[in-house]
């Protein structure tokens, strides 16, 4: 089955410094890779997820790549503000395989 | 649009007791899902269901697990007897897609077992 590993499990950045967050999949059949921001006591929600046919995805801020080849994929966020700060969980499925997530990354934004 | 609905949203038992937990997703959304979610850790898929059919229930301790989804809309998840390694928060998420589309996550329950 699959099986997703994120790096690191803490992450402390600078304000306005760049973050990034990376994740390895095992199952090759995998075509879909949701990340989700979790803050403190609230529910996980999707911020930005790419499909296998695009290598790179940008939405303001937030980046994501793509690597199917070496099966790993990573977020990058430019310019971190203090509401940043956050668990983020990357996540791999495809349409005839579970959505398995990560264990997390606790980003902390240091003012 | 009304989101995930869960409840209750907190819940204290004893060990060997029972609980359950219920959830509404949003409406027209095929797929359901309910994963575990332990302190510090990543949501672990128990059960998924695409209408009201089990995809997948390889994670779901059935011996003292059971989820059902009448009618394909609200969905229970039931422990009986509850450990203490139950405690955790329970997220319930529904998607338009199978396993290829946004979840869309409830606030959650959270279990503590004394």
């Amino acid at each position: 089955g699959e099986n997703v590993e994120q790096h690191p499990s803490t992450l402390s950045v600078q304000e306005g410094d760049s973050a990034v967050i990376k994740c390895t999949y095992s199952d090759s059949a995998s075509n879909y890779f949701p990340w989700y921001k979790q803050e403190l006591g609230k529910r996980p929600q999707l911020i930005i997820d790419i499909r296998s046919n695009v290598g790179e995805k940008k939405d303001q801020r937030i980046a994501v790549t793509l690597n199917k080849t070496a099966k790993h994929f990573s977020l990058h966020i430019t310019e971190t503000q203090p509401e940043d700060s956050a668990v983020y969980f990357c996540a791999a499925g495809s349409s005839a395989s579970k959505i398995i997530f990560g264990s997390g990354t606790r980003l902390s934004i240091r003012p | 649009e009304a989101g995930v609905a869960q409840s209750p949203r907190y819940k204290i038992i004893e060990k060997r007791q029972s609980v359950a937990f219920w959830c509404n997703p949003i409406s027209g959304h095929a797929t359901l899902y309910w994963y575990q979610q332990i302190l510090g850790q990543g949501p672990k898929l128990l059960i998924q269901f695409q209408n009201n059919g089990v995809v997948d229930d390889s994670q779901l301790p059935k011996d003292r697990f059971s989820a059902e989804r009448l009618k394909g809309v609200d969905s229970t998840l039931k422990i009986q007897p509850a450990k203490l390694e139950d405690s955790a928060v329970y997220l319930c998420a529904s998607s338009w897609d199978l396993n290829t589309g946004e979840l869309f996550f409830g606030e959650g329950s959270r279990l503590t077992v004394l």
